[in-house]
């Protein structure tokens, strides 16, 4: 298996212009979790998803924060519109069967908002 | 609300030593997994070692074992002969259901 897919792993951006990351989680895994990192804050879960349906979104900082999971193999984490705080790495993982099994992360995606 | 602390935000180690990472959490959940999770500098988040609450025996992944101590709510991470190759941010993670908590990480090197 490929393992966790994210696109794209570098986004530069202006504040106020729209960013869409993308993630491709490992087929079978019926779990799936977006995280942001930043050195002020750490790892920090924002939002997760089971059998594509939204689960618990209370991480998710503010109202330009969106995620969509429209089948078991693709979701997309939205800023719109985004700021230079946004700027971070993204991650997202997956699991299967339970949130407590172990999570497997993609590369991340470095979101830089100038 | 589930935290997890880690309050050595980086340490070194000696190629060949022993090191211990320190790890307590608090949580009001009877079942629960913990995580020990490495991320070198690539980036990539690397599963280390995992623990199930409800085993009274540590977990042991080749050079990697961890204390378990739930009484005490403690969750250390021993590297044995360490690499140069293990020099990495390690975090420590407590999932329970609907919820899952890094630590803010400690910065492991590994000296020749």
């Amino acid at each position: 298996d490929a393992g966790v897919i994210q696109s794209p792993r570098h986004e530069v951006t202006e504040m106020g212009q729209e960013v869409t990351l993308r993630c491709k989680p490992i087929s079978g895994h019926d779990y799936l979790f977006w995280y942001r990192q930043t050195m002020m804050r750490g790892l920090e879960l924002l939002i997760y998803f089971n059998n594509n349906v939204p689960i618990d979104d209370s991480g998710m900082p503010e109202d330009r924060f969106s995620a969509k999971m429209p089948n078991a193999s693709f979701s997309t984490l939205k800023i719109q519109p985004s700021e230079p705080r946004d700027s971070a790495v993204y991650f997202c993982a997956s699991s299967v069967a339970s949130s407590y099994n172990e999570q497997f992360f993609g590369p991340g995606t470095r979101l830089t908002v100038l | 609300a589930q935290t997890v602390t880690q309050s050595q935000p980086e340490m070194s180690v000696q190629e060949a030593e022993t090191v211990t990472l320190s790890c307590t959490y608090d949580t009001s959940e009877s079942n629960y997994y913990l995580f020990w999770y490495k991320q070198p500098p690539s980036r990539q988040m690397i599963l280390v070692i995992r623990q199930e609450a409800y085993k009274q025996q540590n977990a042991t992944e080749n050079r990697f074992s961890v204390n378990f101590q739930k009484a005490a709510k403690s969750f250390s991470l021993k590297i044995s002969d360490s690499q140069l190759g293990d020099t990495a941010m390690y975090f420590c993670a407590q999932t329970a259901p609907n919820d899952m908590r890094f630590g803010a990480g400690t910065r492991l090197t590994v000296k020749p």
